[in-house]
């Protein structure tokens, strides 16, 4: 089945602590997405990669960083810069050039900072 | 002023009942238009991707763009109860090719 798949589900993680969210994908997308989502509120874009190592940060990057060495996993890691990490986040896929602007998401990762 | 306005709702309807879901924006680059469903605590699933001004319709959902208002709909026929969910709009301009989300509608579809 193509599809994304986050892990882990759930995550908690102690103040001062780095934590390292996977993504993985097997639809042959060259792009990839983090999103935020907090309480009640869409979701905002945190980085993203239209290719292998390249990427872009988005409107709220500050506190994270990403890689991207192979095309089918885009990793996130929320440091202990983020100053309020708890939130549910979803990874995004889509293919690119002139078709496939459609994104598809992964089942996401909920963060708790304890 | 974000980007993407949508009313949080709840929104409440009968089943059968004929659901209208609405969006603005203010960027006029926005060019792709998508319309999510969200379940709590799942990830949100892809119902409808409109490409600049105009209609699509797939089975009881039909978007419509009219990019002379900046105005996004999302209409559901015949709603169901496993129609209750969070409604999120969300738009691109072809330079980012990110989304740009509204804040979600939450609707409620009663038996």
């Amino acid at each position: 089945d193509g599809g994304i798949t986050q892990s882990p589900k759930y995550l908690f993680r102690k103040e001062g602590q780095n934590v390292t969210l996977s993504c993985e994908q097997n639809l042959n997308h060259d792009a990839m997405y983090w999103y935020r989502q907090d309480p009640g509120q869409g979701l905002r874009l945190i980085y993203y990669s239209q290719i292998v190592n390249d990427f872009q940060k988005g409107d709220i990057a500050e506190g994270y960083s990403v890689s991207r060495e192979k095309k089918e996993s885009f990793p996130l890691t929320v440091t202990s810069a983020q100053k309020n990490p708890t939130a549910f986040y979803l990874c995004a896929s889509s293919g690119t050039g002139t078709g496939g602007h459609e994104q598809f998401f992964g089942p996401g990762t909920r963060l708790t900072v304890l | 002023q974000k980007e993407v306005e949508q009313d949080p709702g709840p929104l409440s309807v009968p089943e059968g009942a004929i659901v209208s879901l609405n969006c603005t924006y203010s960027n006029s680059a926005f060019q792709y238009f998508m319309w999510y469903r969200q379940y709590s605590r799942k990830g949100p699933e892809l119902l409808m991707y409109t490409y600049s001004s105009g209609n699509k319709e797939d089975g009881r959902f039909t978007a419509q763009v009219d990019k002379s208002s900046k105005y996004i709909s999302l209409f559901i026929r015949d709603s169901q109860p496993s129609d209750s969910a969070t409604y999120l709009c969300a738009a691109m301009d072809t330079g980012r090719r990110a989304l740009t989300f509204g804040s979600g509608t939450r609707l409620q579809v009663q038996p």
